[in-house]
């Protein structure tokens, strides 16, 4: 198993619905998850940070932790055109400065007005 | 607060040609710098981890001569690219490890190999 794995997509959905963002890890991937939005030709900008089982809420984002199975969800409620971008799903183990990520391929969304 | 700036935005060079890619760390000390590549359509992939005042940690089957990683000091990693090829054209990005805000990316880099 890749240590991130994540739906490539793409995925569309119709503006004001939600968008539901998937990605499952191994073990060598633990501890502390993030989701990126990147927009073509750009770089990475970070969305959510999650570390706890359960779940995180940021506005119209909320992530979901589920260590037992070895999941981790983005959801993105009234989803807006701006929205459309690729999301990484990314894992990393914690402690040092040689902190390493390993992301996902990413899952391509596309808000259609 | 946390900000990396990375240069140049895009660059385009000749095959055999190096480059020279910058990260700096504008507002706080790093004595880490994370260097990945992506290509298109592709996920980020680490590349190499710089240390300032050491060197550089590679990953498997990234090669050490061709992607040479200088941290010369704690604001400043640079990836030299040498004698590039058109394989080697791909978007090259520094990150920062992760401070209050999480991991701080530079803007990118996009290298075009012709």
């Amino acid at each position: 198993q890749k240590e991130v794995e994540q739906n490539s997509g793409p995925l569309s959905v119709p503006e004001g619905a939600i968008a539901s963002l998937n990605c499952t890890y191994s073990d060598r991937v633990s501890q502390s998850f993030f989701w990126y939005r990147q927009y073509s030709g750009k770089s990475p900008e970070l969305i959510m940070s999650i570390y706890s089982n359960g779940d995180k809420e940021d506005g119209r984002f909320t992530a979901q932790l589920n260590k037992a199975s070895q999941y981790v969800s983005l959801l993105i409620r009234d989803s807006q055109p701006s929205d459309s971008a690729t999301y990484l799903c990314a894992g990393g183990k914690s402690g040092g400065s040689n902190y390493k990520l390993t992301f996902g391929k990413g899952t391509l969304l596309t808000v259609n007005p | 607060g946390a900000v990396v700036s990375q240069h140049p935005s895009w660059v385009i060079c000749k095959s055999g040609t190096s480059v020279k890619i910058e990260c700096r760390s504008l507002d706080f000390q790093a004595t880490t710098m994370f260097w990945y590549r992506q290509f298109p359509k592709q996920s980020l992939m680490l590349m190499a981890t710089s240390n300032e005042g050491s060197k550089a940690t590679y990953e498997q089957g990234v090669e050490k001569d061709k992607f040479l990683i200088n941290h010369a000091s704690l604001t400043l990693s640079t990836l030299t690219v040498t004698s590039a090829h058109p394989e080697d054209s791909s978007f090259y990005i520094c990150s920062a490890p992760p401070g209050p805000h999480g991991y701080t990316f530079g803007s990118g880099t996009r290298l075009t190999v012709v």
